[in-house]
């Protein structure tokens, strides 16, 4: 299966930690997007890269939060001095072109303590 | 921040009832609005991507339409079965990716 895949699963930290996730798209898409998504709520967009370039980035990203696909394949998503607001599922999904389909990874569930 | 909305936010259907759902979207700068399927503890499957105004796409007994004028979408499902149980997100792709909050259905045996 070639579908996009996020590591880790599950990542615990404390408070103040800094963490990264990965993102590996499926290979032959050129547009990766990270959200994030808390109980109760539909997926909120962070940011999207179209190859190396990232595009746009959410007001929800705060200075703390950087990402990057330097190859314009995998992705990190970096957290800096976590906070406990941080606690939520992470997901990142591919797609061929701005209007096509999103294929989402299982994402990231963060849990700070 | 756009505002997508969805409603009802929450459904529960006989099995073998026809159901249908709305998302209401900016009618301006509008590129593209995206049905998915999610269910719990799963990544969000996608159901349909339109982006012309008075599209109609169908995937089995699932089906959407598109008014870009008046910035709805409509999913209907004929003949629910207990494995439709999911919740239901529509996003809307302008400049940025904008998800409604979904409506959960459930579809009771």
């Amino acid at each position: 299966d070639t579908g996009v895949s996020q590591n880790p699963r599950h990542k615990i930290t404390k408070r103040g930690q800094n963490v990264t996730f990965r993102c590996d798209p499926i290979s032959e898409h050129n547009r990766l997007y990270w959200y994030r998504q808390t109980l109760g709520q539909g997926p909120e967009f962070l940011t999207y890269f179209q190859n190396e370039a990232q595009l746009e980035k959410s007001r929800l990203l705060s200075d703390r939060f950087s990402a990057e696909r330097p190859k314009g394949s995998f992705s990190t998503l970096e957290i800096q001095r976590t906070e406990q607001g941080d606690s939520a599922m992470y997901l990142c999904a591919s797609s061929f072109s701005e209007a096509a389909i999103q294929h989402f990874g299982d994402g990231t569930r963060l849990s700070i303590l | 921040i756009l505002n997508v909305e969805q409603s009802p936010q929450s459904l529960h259907v006989q099995e073998g009832d026809s159901t249908n759902f709305t998302c209401s979207f900016p009618s301006s700068n509008f590129y593209a609005l995206h049905w998915y399927r999610w269910e719990t503890a799963k990544s969000p499957e996608a159901l349909f991507v339109m982006t012309l105004n008075g599209d109609e796409k169908k995937k089995g007994r699932i089906s959407a339409t598109l008014n870009t004028k008046e910035g709805y979408s409509y999913l209907y499902i004929k003949g629910s079965q207990p494995e439709d149980s999911a919740t239901y997100l529509c996003a809307f792709t302008g400049n940025q990716f904008y998800f409604g909050t979904g409506t959960s259905l459930t579809v009771i045996p």
